[in-house]
């Protein structure tokens, strides 16, 4: 099973700043199959990025993945209010699908 | 529009049985895998089953596996999670969540299960 790690585990930021948030691996993830979701208190996550950069349907440019092998990231460029949420990564490049714990992305 | 609602939830005691269900909508529910996925309280998502068009390969998390079983009724647009055997530590919200490739684009607005006595 691959264990995805992802840091920090929070982070606090203004809007308008910059988010980088990190996926490890514990091994290499197969085709880069690796995707982000956001998640809001009381709704069901939202699919970001797939296949570790490509933006899901209607998601706006400010949001960004990159990275292959272990290591991935999901930037955010300029946050928004509504980007306040917490962001889970998850590798589907093997029958045991497996998410990291998530990164929560708060107010400063 | 695609539309992924969850039912059957509900509290249950611990050595019990349940089995939530899933309506699919505004897409061609036979041409595409599916997927049970749970939250417990203040947690991160635990992905815990799969299953593929024609139930030909399905998957589950080693937590559940030998307890819950997964299914699919393709002529009614619906999926199941048939549950046995529950503890505490499945107390959860599960979500069915609809597959592109192997991804998850969708997902319902979950269905809460509490194990208790």
């Amino acid at each position: 099973e691959i264990v995805l790690t992802q840091s920090p585990g929070t982070l606090s930021l203004s809007p308008g700043e910059r988010a980088t948030l990190s996926c490890r691996a514990s091994q290499s993830v197969n085709s880069n199959y690796l995707a982000w979701y956001q998640q809001k208190p009381g709704q069901a996550p939202r699919l970001l990025i797939y296949g570790a950069s490509s933006r899901a349907t209607g998601i706006p440019d400010r949001f960004s993945g990159s990275g292959s092998g272990t290591d991935f990231t999901l930037t955010i460029s300029r946050l928004e209010p509504e980007d306040f949420a917490v962001y889970y990564c998850q590798q589907y490049g093997s029958t045991v699908w497996t998410f990291g714990q998530g990164t929560k992305v708060e107010i400063k | 529009e695609v539309q992924l609602v969850e039912s059957g939830g509900g509290l249950v005691k611990p050595g019990g049985s349940l089995r939530v269900s899933c309506a699919a909508s505004g897409f061609t529910f036979i041409s595409y895998s599916m997927n049970w996925v749970r939250q417990a309280p203040g947690k991160g998502l635990q992905w815990v089953s799969s299953i593929d068009t024609s139930s030909s390969h399905i998957y589950y998390g080693d937590s559940v596996k030998g307890r819950f079983t997964i299914s699919r009724d393709n002529a009614r647009n619906l999926l199941y999670l048939q549950m046995n055997s529950l503890r505490a530590e499945d107390t959860a919200v599960y979500y069915c969540a609809k597959s592109f490739g192997w991804y998850f684009d969708f997902w319902g607005q979950g269905t809460l299960v509490t194990v208790s006595s």
